[in-house]
């Protein structure tokens, strides 16, 4: 059974431009969430998604802000980027929001705003 | 606010040791707590994942353990390799907000774990 797959791996962008990171799901979970992984603020809750509908959203600007489609899968885009974005982005599934449920995790998207 | 601490921040230790790392937290009312590894560059790999109306769960050599009422768990691996090095980080699933039907995983910041030949 495949995992959670993330693409691209790497992405090198500079500040202003935008960018937009993909996910999908491991094959029947249907709900997707999103953390930044910063070395000074570890691992931060984005957003998260189930039936293509957002549950939650965590403290980041609106510069911040996901999609999920019919098959599951989920985009998430950064607008206009700062320094600051530059981070590790990881996405993660689950069957479902219910609380019981585990969660797994892609490899993640590196991001480095220049 | 729920937060979550794993102290300390980095351990080595030598091949064959049992280990204990700790993670508490300071909201009780949580759903669920999950222990991670993750690899230098990696995504996270989940360990366990322990139900609050759980004491604990066991896979292989690792053992966690949670006490709610404490807030408190421990990972607990025994006969260490090399193989084990990595950051191991535990996560909390907690309510988000005072809004019913949301929650979120938090994170503690991890411990470096380097086990040595």
């Amino acid at each position: 059974k495949a995992g959670v797959t993330q693409t691209p791996r790497y992405l090198i962008k500079t500040r202003g431009q935008q960018v937009t990171l993909s996910c999908s799901p491991i094959s029947g979970h249907r709900s997707v969430s999103w953390y930044q992984q910063t070395p000074g603020q570890g691992l931060q809750f984005l957003f998260e998604y189930f039936s293509e509908t957002q549950r939650n959203k965590g403290n980041f600007p609106g510069r911040f802000s996901g999609r999920q489609f019919s098959n599951s899968r989920s985009e998430m885009n950064v607008s206009t980027l700062e320094l600051g974005d530059s981070a590790l982005y990881l996405c993660a599934s689950s069957l479902s929001p219910d609380t019981y449920n585990e969660q797994f995790f892609g490899p993640g998207t590196r991001l480095t705003v220049l | 606010k729920q937060e979550v601490t794993q102290i300390p921040a980095a351990l080595s230790v030598p091949e064959g040791e049992n280990l204990v790392l700790n993670c508490s937290f300071t909201d009780s009312a949580i759903y669920n707590l999950q222990w991670f590894r993750q690899d230098p560059g990696k995504g996270l790999t989940s360990l366990l994942l322990i139900q609050s109306s759980q004491r604990e769960q066991t896979s292989g050599r690792l053992n966690a353990s949670l006490d709610k009422s404490s807030g408190r768990s421990t990972l607990y691996i025994a006969a260490s390799q090399p193989g084990d090095s990595a950051t191991y980080l535990c996560a909390v699933r907690t309510l988000f907000g005072t809004q019913g039907g949301s929650e979120k995983l938090v994170f503690g910041k991890g411990m470096k774990l380097t086990v040595n030949p």
